[in-house]
């Protein structure tokens, strides 16, 4: 069953603990990324990936960290820097060239922190 | 500075009537434009691009620079096509998404 698996879904920290969420996916894809989503601020990147190895900032990337050692994986880690953390997570992959580079997203990770 | 603006939260229509989701970018270059929708319980996926100028579920988009927008339109909503709605715009390597559109289509 190829696609994009997310976890945990669901997601409690305490205030001052790092967590870090999980990104699978099986599509061969070379780029992945991922997005934070808040009610009336839709998709926010927050780091993404082209190449195993190398990653660059999104537009939200303070507070958090990746790693891409394999093509397959792509861990975000929410940090005790990250304000306010609780929010919808999305993790989402792409082929890097071709038709359009259409995302396919996962079923994303919600966070509280308590 | 937004450079994908989505203006309506929420967009109410009876079934039938037409459906138009507004959405303005702000782009220097060319811009490459999408359309992506998530439906209650499912996935957030790729609804329609700009460059394939296809209909998918009825729906279409035309990108106009003029008015640096790609508004997506259906003649006759149906029920099925409750969902959340986000325009995005390609920068580089990267999906730039809007703020989202609920769309809730009434019986």
């Amino acid at each position: 069953d190829g696609g994009i698996t997310q976890s945990p879904k669901y997601l409690f920290r305490k205030e001052g603990q790092n967590v870090t969420l999980s990104c699978e996916q099986n599509l061969n894809h070379d780029a992945m990324y991922w997005y934070r989503q808040d009610p009336g601020q839709g998709l926010r990147l927050i780091y993404y990936s082209q190449i195993v190895n190398d990653f660059q900032k999104g537009d939200i990337a303070e507070g958090y960290s990746v790693s891409r050692e394999k093509k397959e994986s792509f861990p975000l880690t929410v940090t005790s820097a990250q304000k306010n953390p609780t929010a919808f997570y999305l993790c989402a992959s792409s082929i890097v060239q071709g038709e359009g580079g259409e995302l396919f997203f996962g079923e994303g990770s919600r966070l509280t922190v308590l | 500075a937004q450079r994908v603006t989505q203006p309506e939260k929420l967009l109410s229509v009876f079934k039938g009537a037409p459906v138009e989701l507004k959405c303005n970018y702000s782009y220097s270059g060319s811009p490459e434009l999408f359309w992506y929708v998530q439906y209650s319980r499912q996935r957030l996926q790729l609804l329609l691009r700009h460059i394939s100028r296809e209909s998918i579920k009825g729906f279409t988009a035309d990108l106009n620079k003029g008015e640096t927008s790609f508004h997506l339109k259906k003649p006759f909503a149906q029920e099925e096509d409750s969902a959340m709605y986000y325009c995005a715009l390609r920068e580089g390597n990267k999906l730039v998404f809007g703020a989202g559109t609920i769309l809730r289509v009434k019986s």
